[in-house]
């Protein structure tokens, strides 16, 4: 299957501060990628869709000029957490896909103290 | 109603014994479905693929789609201490490769050495 990685595998940071996590097609271009955030014991929540070259698409609720994404090549996908408050700490996964199905990353841990 | 229901378990199951794992939806929408394997703090691995009625068997692991009933489940045989992990299941419509997957609450298995 293709492969996904992000970077990095988790964070520390203080409220108040940015926080950058890179989400990478290894063996595929990927035109769209999709970011999720997983709160302990839930399933995974999808939080916005990543379009190349042109804005994202966030879910309801999800606020975007806080959670800013960028698609500026066809194999990377950012997302920033910014002003982070302890409410955001949480596990972000990104996936991207070919024609059959979804492969994703190994995940982001971040931790706002 | 959740688009997809997903009982959360726990399931706790002897070495050996054959696992059912089991998913309804809602939409008749949904053309596309999958099974993720996800351990503790990791991102989610696919384990099985399939888009059609019927039985898809791979290795331990068969997936069967009853579209009728709007049901899939995943069977794994043999069950090892491996295999303990949190089960996803996830449906997408259309072109899985464009469109963010509707994920199952998961279901959390034990297998007992």
């Amino acid at each position: 299957g293709a492969v996904v990685s992000q970077h990095p595998s988790w964070v520390i940071c203080k409220s108040g501060t940015s926080v950058k996590i890179e989400c990478r097609s290894l063996d595929f271009q990927a035109t769209t990628m999709f970011w999720y955030r997983q709160f302990p014991k839930q399933s995974l929540m999808l939080m916005a869709t990543s379009n190349e070259g042109s804005k994202a698409t966030y879910e309801q609720g999800v606020e975007k000029d806080k959670f800013l994404i960028n698609h500026a090549s066809l194999t990377l996908s950012t997302l920033t957490v910014t002003s982070a408050h302890p409410e955001d700490s949480s596990f972000y996964i990104c996936s991207g896909g070919d024609q059959e199905t979804q492969y994703f990353g190994p995940g982001t841990r971040l931790l706002v103290l | 109603q959740k688009e997809v229901e997903q009982d959360p378990g726990p399931l706790s199951v002897p070495e050996g014994a054959i696992v059912s794992l089991n998913c309804t939806y809602s939409n008749s929408a949904f053309q596309y479905f999958m099974w993720y394997r996800q351990y503790s703090r990791k991102g989610p691995e696919l384990l099985m693929y399939t888009y059609s009625s019927g039985n898809k068997e791979d290795g331990r692991f068969t997936a069967q789609v009853d579209k009728s009933s709007k049901y899939i489940s995943l069977f794994i045989r043999d069950s090892q201490p491996s295999d303990s992990a949190t089960y996803l299941c996830a449906i997408a419509r259309g072109d899985t490769g464009r469109r963010a997957l509707t994920f199952g609450s998961g279901t959390r298995l034990q297998v007992q050495p």
